[in-house]
């Protein structure tokens, strides 16, 4: 099956850094989607992002689905973006929209 | 909008007994639920997809008679683990698209379980 790789598995920012989080997938996806887990486990709907480039606030997102891959922009980071990101794909192998997550980036935001 | 409800956020039960979490849209009506498991510091992995109305369809490896998945009406989905053991204890997360495969899937806060 599709295969999804997130980098860099870990990174550590000092608060007001920018950091960019790669998702990279081994096949064709015909949606993309950006998550945040904070630390209660609460999955955050970032982006909702098939191709282009999108904005909100100081995160930013950008598909690049002719060439399977796609990036999380951060900016001036704060300590309350500290949590896994997750990338995830939908893989048309059935009649459903079957999400295929990555393996996530922990970051660690410090004061 | 879009908001996706699960219950209960924290459950502790002893080995044996069987445990229910329930999936809701709130203000949308929810064709697909899905059910993840997430294990301490790994990715969510999809366990089942459910139609409303019809049965689900599971993921290689996860046991239909231990996880039975209902998908009742257009905005509840349920999850019921039956007779727990210490192994089924991890996070369970659900998710509902509004239909069509191009539509994003929104997701509940999860559940966490602990079976002592």
């Amino acid at each position: 099956g599709i295969q999804v790789e997130q980098s860099p598995p870990d990174l550590i920012l000092q608060e007001g850094a920018n950091s960019t989080l790669r998702c990279n997938f081994s096949d064709s996806v015909n949606n993309l989607q950006w998550f945040h887990q904070n630390p209660w486990g609460q999955l955050i709907n970032l982006f909702y992002i098939p191709s282009g480039t999108k904005q909100n606030g100081r995160l930013s997102a950008t598909t690049v689905a002719t060439e399977r891959y796609s990036l999380l922009y951060i900016s001036s980071s704060q300590t309350t973006d500290s949590g896994v990101y997750f990338c995830a794909g939908v893989n048309y192998g059935g009649a459903t929209n079957k999400l295929i997550f990555g393996t996530g980036t922990l970051l660690a935001v410090q004061p | 909008g879009a908001v996706v409800s699960q219950h209960p956020s924290w459950v502790i039960c002893k080995s044996g007994t069987s445990v229910k979490i329930e999936c809701r849209s709130l203000d949308f009506q929810a064709t697909t639920m899905f059910w993840y498991r997430q294990f301490p510091k790994q990715s969510l992995m999809l366990m089942a997809t459910s139609n409303e109305g019809s049965k689900a369809t599971y993921e290689q490896g996860v046991e239909k008679d231990k996880f039975l998945i209902n998908h009742a009406s257009l905005t509840l989905s349920t999850l019921t683990v039956t007779s727990a053991h210490p192994e089924d204890s991890s996070f369970y997360i659900c998710s509902a698209s509004s239909g069509p495969s191009n539509q994003p899937q929104h997701f509940g806060d999860g559940t966490r379980l602990s079976i002592l």
